[in-house]
């Protein structure tokens, strides 16, 4: 299986700042990465698809990029709603794996 | 507008049986590949299963293999997991979510989630 593993596991920063979280891949996934953003009680929303292309309808202060092995998600100009845990997901290789997520918190 | 609503969640005993259902609308659901997505307790996504729009393709991840079955009937809109042998470790809540397009695994559109409990 292809584990993928995102850093850091928990962050805190302030309204306004700019934020990147990291996932690295075990092997080469190309650019079949997947960022999801869930809410506490929620369910999980698709945020970025292949790595960089933004999904519908989501805010472009989030961005990602990357390829490979590694890959970076960034949220430039963090807001109050955007508290929340992200995980990347792969689907280079089957079985499908997420990263253990990032829980990222206001200051 | 799209849902997603899963039913058939709750408490079992270890090595019983129980059949999640996923409801369909608001979509061509018989275009799409379907998926099951759980989440234990307080702990990250793990994908469990996917099932290709016309049932030809079928995969599970490797612990989910031999105990769990993934169907649909696209006649109802309708998404199927049932699962056997369930152990502690099963109890998550547990996603259906529809795959994004062909050519991308993506999740984009999720069910609120089923509760199942695996408990004596």
């Amino acid at each position: 299986d292809i584990q993928m593993t995102q850093s850091p596991s928990s962050l805190s920063a302030s309204v306004g700042d700019r934020v990147t979280i990291t996932c690295q891949a075990s092997q080469d996934i190309s650019n079949y990465l997947n960022w999801y953003q869930q809410k506490p009680g929620k369910a999980p929303k698709l945020l970025m698809y292949d790595a960089s292309n933004l999904e519908t309808g989501v805010p472009s202060r989030f961005s990602g990029s990357g390829s490979g092995k590694h890959f970076t998600f960034t949220i430039t100009g963090l807001q109050p709603e955007d508290i929340a845990t992200y995980y990347c997901q792969q689907y280079d290789n089957l079985p499908y794996t997420f990263g253990q997520g990032t829980k990222l918190e206001i200051k | 507008e799209v849902q997603l609503v899963e039913s058939g969640g709750g408490l079992v005993t270890p090595g019983g049986s129980l059949r999640l259902s996923c409801a369909a609308s608001g979509f061509t659901f018989n275009t799409y590949t379907m998926n099951w997505v759980r989440q234990a307790p307080g702990k990250g996504l793990e994908w469990v299963s996917s099932i290709s729009p016309g049932s030809n393709y079928i995969y599970y991840a490797d612990s989910m293999k031999g105990r769990f079955t993934i169907s649909r009937d696209n006649a109802k809109n309708s998404l199927y997991l049932q699962m056997s042998s369930l152990r502690a470790e099963d109890t998550a809540v547990y996603y259906c979510a529809r795959d994004y397009q062909a050519g991308v695994v993506a999740f984009d559109f999720w069910g609120q989630g089923t509760l199942v409990t695996v408990s004596s």
